[in-house]
């Protein structure tokens, strides 16, 4: 099946600082998300992307669909220590799309 | 109301114990999803609901058992569980197996089996 590599698998960060985690894949995605997940809580969409090229901010978060439709990135800008928590990217094909494959998740620490 | 409302929040359970969570939204989405979720992992596709009938199965165990009453609503039976299949289970609902829209989750059920 299809598998995301999210790099990086954590990050200790000072308050302040910007962020960038990214997502790959062997093979194509059609959508892109990128999801924040709180201790306790289930994932919250941050971001989904739907063209490939496409960059979409949200606030302070910015993510981009790769052109080769392969990759994607999320920035997090003048972090604070809400931001803390875990990232997940996932991507969906056009057929199936209600099936998601969830990357292993960035942890971020924010330190005041 | 743009909820995914998941109850019960924790349960414990005995292996021999029979249980169902209950997930309800009222967003009007067509699809509704059961993942599982270990500690630090990202979450695991169990099944998919798709305009009320079960679409995918993810190879999952006979002990649990899925039930679509109607789009607004989707349980999961529990019954003879492991103490491995101890997780955190997340329901999740989306506008329909075709739009890519993402997903909207809810809270989640700890579940303990003892």
């Amino acid at each position: 099946g299809q598998q995301l590599n999210q790099s990086p698998q954590s990050m200790f960060i000072q308050e302040g600082e910007d962020v960038s985690m990214n997502c790959t894949s062997s093979s194509i995605f059609n959508t892109w998300l990128w999801y924040k997940q709180d201790p306790g809580e289930g994932p919250v969409l941050l971001i989904a992307l739907y063209k490939a090229g496409e960059l979409t901010s949200n606030g302070r978060l910015t993510a981009q669909f790769g052109i080769t439709r392969k990759d994607s990135f999320l920035n997090i800008s003048a972090s604070i220590p809400s931001d803390v928590g875990i990232y997940f990217c996932a991507g969906q094909l056009a057929a199936g799309a209600g099936k998601s494959t969830f990357g292993d998740g960035t942890t971020l620490t924010v330190k005041p | 109301d743009t909820e995914v409302t998941q109850t019960p929040k924790h349960l414990v359970m005995g292996m021999t114990n029979k249980k169902s969570l209950k997930c309800e939204q009222h967003m009007g989405h067509r699809a509704m999803y059961w993942y599982k979720q270990k500690a630090k992992k990202p979450p695991e596709l169990m099944f998919v609901y798709s305009y009320e009938k079960l679409s995918i199965n993810e190879s999952v165990p006979s002990r649990f058992s899925p039930e679509c009453p109607n789009s607004s609503l989707l349980n999961l039976h529990l019954h003879a569980l492991q103490p491995e299949d101890s997780a955190l289970y997340l329901c999740a609902s989306s506008q329909g197996r075709q739009t890519n829209y993402g997903y909207t989750f809810g809270s989640g059920t700890r579940l303990t089996v003892v």
